[in-house]
């Protein structure tokens, strides 16, 4: 099946600073990235859908200011997490869906704890 | 507005047969996945569904019928690494974007 890479699959940061992720494609081409946030014990809420080229949309309720996405080329986007702070603390997880399938791959996810 | 609705525990003895269902009102619908997820890791995919009707894969199959907006996910002779958070989504046929029910977490027992 298709590949995506997601890095750093854990990061601890300082509360005040920003924190990049990033998520790509390995074998094919994602002009459609989704981002997701899951707290502990809790399902996958999807954040923002990340558009190649284009603004991303975000879900009512996500910060875009806080959350920025990038995506600049067909393989990656990326997700910065701006002024983290504790609550800020979860996991995140990206996917993307060729365009030859229906089926989404996920990244490997990463742990973000803010301290 | 979007509800996808799964129990969320669930308790079964291994080499046993579990059935994990999943209720779903969205305002479109592409098809349904199921993925299971082992805690701390990206969920993996199991199975996707958009015709009515039963899709076997070994030891798991999946059930969907579109108009009572209702799937299963049926495992079968369980084993312990089956103990996971298994997770219903449905596609939006609008926006193409995958919704999550809050997920089903299964222990199994010896």
């Amino acid at each position: 099946g298709a590949v995506v890479s997601q890095h750093p699959s854990r990061v601890i940061c300082k509360s005040g600073t920003s924190v990049k992720i990033e998520c790509r494609s390995l074998d094919f081409q994602a002009t459609t990235m989704f981002w997701y946030r899951q707290f502990p014990k809790q399902s996958l809420m999807l954040m923002a859908t990340s558009n190649e080229g284009s603004k991303a949309t975000y879900e009512q309720g996500v910060e875009k200011d806080k959350f920025l996405i990038n995506h600049a080329s067909l393989t990656l986007s990326t997700l910065t997490v701006t002024s983290a702070h504790p609550e800020d603390s979860s996991f995140y997880i990206c996917s993307a869906i060729p365009h030859y399938n229906t089926e989404a791959f996920f990244g490997q996810g990463t742990r973000l704890t803010v301290v | 507005g979007q509800n996808i609705d799964q129990p969320t525990e669930m308790t079964a003895t291994e080499g046993a047969i579990v059935q994990i269902n999943c209720t779903y009102q969205t305002s479109g619908f592409n098809g349904l996945f199921w993925y299971q997820q082992h805690a701390g890791e990206a969920p993996t995919f199991l199975s996707y569904n958009v015709l009515d009707g039963l899709e076997e894969k070994g030891r798991f199959s999946s059930f969907l019928s579109r108009s009572k907006g209702y799937s299963y996910l049926l495992l079968k002779e369980l084993q312990m690494k089956d103990s996971a958070s298994y997770l219903c989504a449905v596609e939006d046929g609008n926006t193409g974007k995958l919704i999550f029910g809050q997920g089903t977490t299964l222990q199994v027992k010896p």
